[in-house]
């Protein structure tokens, strides 16, 4: 079964609305991986968090790391088209000796 | 990321032929990936490869198998293709490190198998 969990897998966003996505483990986590797949496209790596409690921007988006390094977020502000695709969280720890991807989020945006 | 590459990009075959995808990397790193993308599935690994003698099961393998050719070659080959192998493969590739290092993946193979 999946050890990193993603919610929701779908979401509908209005163009300049805000969303947030999130990524669940039972497991304490080393750190945190975020990607971002376009449609049509191939994953692309985004960012990594490590540290507990972890806060990091880019532009619109805000990457989160739990305090206790088992969650994870993503925060879009002010959506835009561009930011139509499937958003995967990839988590690792040496118990698992591998990145271990969640299902993902797909997003799309509505003008 | 034009350092990873894969072919054929699109494939059609029958119930019950072998095929081989195939990766190359000019980035240069160990560790190597194949993955599989089905619609709310995400992506599940299949082998990877840390170095040239190493091949490691990932949680869906059966069916499939690797071959390290080198450094810069990963192949995948589904010895008897069945439709529910019908999907998106990801080829990815990843400096040797403690977790923490990033992959990088190829463009996708997207196989029907009728």
């Amino acid at each position: 079964g999946q050890q990193v969990m993603q919610i929701p897998q779908y979401q509908h966003v209005q163009e300049g609305e805000d969303f947030t996505t999130y990524c669940n483990s039972s497991t304490t986590l080393s750190n945190i991986q975020w990607y971002k797949q376009r449609p049509g496209g191939h994953p692309v790596f985004l960012i990594q968090l490590v540290k507990s409690g972890e806060v990091k921007k880019q532009k619109r988006l805000t990457f989160q790391f739990g305090e206790a390094k088992k969650n994870s977020s993503l925060h879009i502000t002010a959506t835009q088209t561009t930011d139509v695709g499937t958003y995967f969280c990839a988590g690792w720890t040496d118990s698992w000796g591998k990145l271990q991807f969640g299902a993902g989020t797909q997003v799309v945006v509505t003008p | 990321d034009a350092d990873v590459t894969q072919t054929p990009r699109n494939r059609i075959t029958k119930t019950g032929k072998r095929i081989m995808l195939e990766c190359s990397q000019t980035k240069g790193h160990d560790r190597m990936y194949w993955y599989r993308q089905d619609p709310g599935l995400g992506l599940r690994l299949i082998y990877y490869s840390f170095d040239v003698k190493d091949i490691n099961k990932g949680e869906i393998s059966d069916g499939y198998s690797v071959s390290r050719q080198a450094q810069a070659k990963f192949s995948l080959s589904l010895e008897s293709a069945i439709p529910n192998q019908t999907a998106l493969y990801f080829c990815a590739t990843s400096e040797r490190g403690q977790g923490r290092e990033t992959q990088y993946f190829g463009p996708g193979t997207r196989l029907l198998v009728l």
